[in-house]
């Protein structure tokens, strides 16, 4: 598609449960970040892929978190159990190859509830 | 440690009432200064990137500056659709992940 494509857009979750958050970059972006933006803060980073390369893990924040990218493409950002501090939108990024921030096109966000 | 503030965190203006918003950081070795537009309900969009004190850059109502520690988002004769949340990044020399997002400024344009 056109643009950066994540689902679901809303997410409701009841404490304790796993989650599953898609992203569909842009054909052809080999970058791939997931930001997490809570209320009055800013974007925070939890991970990026680039290629074939190992991911950069760094900003996850805790061992609940994890994420994959299948074949170069779509990605999956999944929080096991689930706390209500997981509250937030989550946003994916992507960008053709370059230093963080450059070419970033972001999709809509998924706002995860967690009650 | 604040790496990159943003003021002020909210900021109402009639239609037609220019002003600015600020970007301060204190990220040493910048590799690039962004503005971002967020509307309600999306992801942000691109805006500008500064690389160098003294730099500017406009977009229709819009221009950014630089200086050495902060930049300035100026809004001419604002309009009703300027209504959103301006968010700035830095990029920074150094490992891993040196791009730093501040918390925004949400702007809201009274007709």
């Amino acid at each position: 598609g056109a643009g950066v494509s994540q689902s679901p857009s809303n997410k409701v979750t009841e404490k304790g449960k796993d989650v599953e958050l898609r992203c569909d970059p842009i054909s052809g972006h080999t970058a791939l970040y997931w930001y997490r933006q809570s209320l009055g803060q800013g974007l925070e980073f939890l991970i990026y892929f680039q290629g074939n390369s190992a991911p950069d893990k760094s900003g996850l924040p805790s061992d609940r978190f994890s994420a994959e990218r299948t074949g170069g493409s779509v990605s999956t950002l999944t929080i096991q159990r689930t706390q209500q501090e997981d509250s937030a939108v989550y946003l994916c990024a992507s960008s053709l190859a370059g230093p963080p921030g450059y070419g970033y096109t972001f999709g809509s966000g998924t706002r995860l509830t967690v009650v | 440690e604040d790496q990159v503030t943003q003021s002020p965190e909210a900021l109402r203006l009639q239609e037609g009432e220019s002003s600015s918003l600020n970007c301060s950081y204190t990220v040493s070795g910048l590799r690039g200064l962004f503005w971002y537009r967020q509307d309600p309900g999306k992801g942000p969009e691109f805006l500008f990137t500064l690389y160098s004190a003294g730099e500017e850059k406009e977009k229709e109502r819009l221009k950014a500056t630089l200086t050495k520690k902060e930049s300035f988002l100026h809004i001419t004769a604002p309009k009703p659709e300027d209504s959103a949340t301006y968010l700035c990044a830095v990029g920074y020399y150094g490992y891993g992940q040196n791009f730093v997002f501040g918390p925004g400024t949400r702007l809201s344009v009274l007709p």
